[in-house]
């Protein structure tokens, strides 16, 4: 079975800097991964995916990550947070033989001004 | 874009009350689940449902537990017999293909009393 570890459960950081939200992942298949945001209020919102190919996945809000096979891992960064970044952001993985994603603890990122 | 739609947003109910909680995925998607966050704690997979049945489900979905399509539109969840735990926030979600995006509702806020 499949796993995923967020390491950090808060990460504040001050606006403008860069941020690194952390993401372990377990599994004894290929794995796709995924990292959603959640804002207050509201579901789940696909930052990014990593399916194959290159493992510098760009997504949306200028996030990235990158799919390190052999660390088990799927960061996320962003070179420069804004307040608006303030959310919970979710790690999760899925593979072919499953039909559920699973997902990760949660980080919240709270963006200092 | 568009969205997955839910249903009432809160729910109040008793102990021991059957409650359905109600989902209109994306019309031309094809693979539906159910998710549950109690509060302060990770978004957990209940069910995934594709070609009308149930395609994998966790430990949490128990007896107690069941998903319709009754119309070709709606996707719901009913809890039989409602305990203290089930207090979560209950969220659909929808994607066109088994691995893909999962479009995600504003979730329903479950509160057994």
């Amino acid at each position: 079975a499949q796993s995923v570890t967020q390491l950090d459960s808060q990460v504040p950081v001050f606006e403008e800097a860069p941020v690194e939200l952390r993401c372990n992942y377990s599994s004894s298949v290929s794995v796709y991964l995924f990292w959603y945001v959640q804002y207050p209020n509201q579901g789940l919102q696909l930052l990014l995916k990593y399916l194959s190919g290159s493992t510098l996945v760009k997504g949306i809000n200028g996030f990235e990550a990158e799919f390190n096979k052999s660390q088990t891992s799927f960061h996320l960064r962003k070179p420069s947070v804004h307040i608006s970044d303030t959310a919970e952001y979710y790690c999760a993985v899925t593979t072919s033989g499953t039909y559920k994603y699973i997902f990760g603890t949660g980080t919240r990122l709270k963006v200092l001004a | 874009e568009p969205e997955v739609t839910q249903t009432p947003s809160h729910q109040v109910t008793q102990m021991g009350q059957e409650v359905i909680l109600r989902c209109v995925p994306i019309s031309n998607h094809l693979y539906f689940y159910w998710y549950r966050q109690i509060l302060g704690q990770k978004v957990e997979f209940l069910v995934s449902f594709y070609n009308n049945e149930i395609s994998e489900k966790s430990e949490i979905f128990d007896d107690q537990f069941s998903v319709e399509r009754p119309d070709g539109s709606n996707f719901t969840l009913k809890i039989r017999s409602t305990k203290l735990e089930d207090s979560a926030m209950y969220f659909c979600a929808s994607s066109g293909g088994r691995v893909e995006k999962l479009f995600f509702g504003s979730g329903t806020q479950l509160s057994v009393l």
